[in-house]
């Protein structure tokens, strides 16, 4: 998936943990942005990052998430007091500018379960 | 509210036969990319296409934006079992890699 890189891969964690989901983008991609799968349900965007600012977090929840991505070091996907709603799976991807016709490039995504 | 459609969800079919996958709204997009997703692994990109009325081809794989940039659709010719897998459209209305995905189409391609 285009260099990408995503992890874990796979996350267990029990309801009222924290959990987080590491992505480092494509070398030389600045943009980074975060999309969940839920079961039987469409990939939906989260957040879009550029190094050290948020640059559009209109889908993210309200409350328990937040999401970064430093100026070293991968973006990180926190979800804190984890639910059984939460379960899905988290996709990051990057691109290296705005434009180029939109097209990002996924990683192989993270799947959380919440127990 | 789905602002993207697309038809149909499922598509079971036998190797050797065509099919076209649709993509549909009332939203202009700037641009749409079409995604291929296996199980358990993350959308891999097949084509984005960027002007109205534009197609391009990937082998087999014939994907045309509308005129208005509205719809989209996507063509397989004499599918092959290999095929098999979740396709995806994804429009954005801006710069910027925010996309409205539609809901999929499952195509299964049987031998």
């Amino acid at each position: 998936n285009a260099g990408v890189m995503q992890n874990p891969r796979h996350l267990v964690r029990r309801r009222g943990q924290e959990a987080r989901l590491r992505c480092s983008p494509m070398k030389g991609h600045s943009h980074v942005y975060w999309y969940r799968q839920l079961p039987e349900e469409g990939l939906k965007f989260m957040v879009y990052l550029q190094k050290e600012n948020i640059i559009d977090e209109s889908g993210m929840p309200k409350e328990r998430f937040s999401a970064e991505f430093p100026k070293e070091g991968p973006s990180i996907l926190r979800i804190q007091q984890v639910v059984r709603g939460d379960s899905a799976a988290y996709f990051c991807a990057s691109s290296p500018r705005t434009g180029d016709g939109n097209t990002i490039y996924f990683g192989e995504g993270s799947w959380l379960t919440v127990v | 509210t789905q602002l993207l459609e697309q038809s149909p969800q499922f598509l079971s079919i036998q190797e050797g036969e065509n099919l076209t996958v649709y993509c549909n709204s009332s939203s202009v997009f700037s641009s749409l990319q079409w995604y291929r997703q296996e199980p358990g692994e993350g959308p891999v990109l097949l084509v984005t296409v960027v002007t109205g009325g534009e197609v391009k081809k990937l082998k087999r794989l014939t994907f045309q934006f509308g005129d208005a940039r509205k719809d989209s659709s996507l063509h397989i010719t004499a599918a092959q079992p290999g095929d098999t897998g979740l396709y995806l459209c994804a429009g954005a209305r801006n710069q910027g890699g925010k996309l409205i995905f539609g809901q999929g189409t499952e195509l299964s391609v049987k031998p």
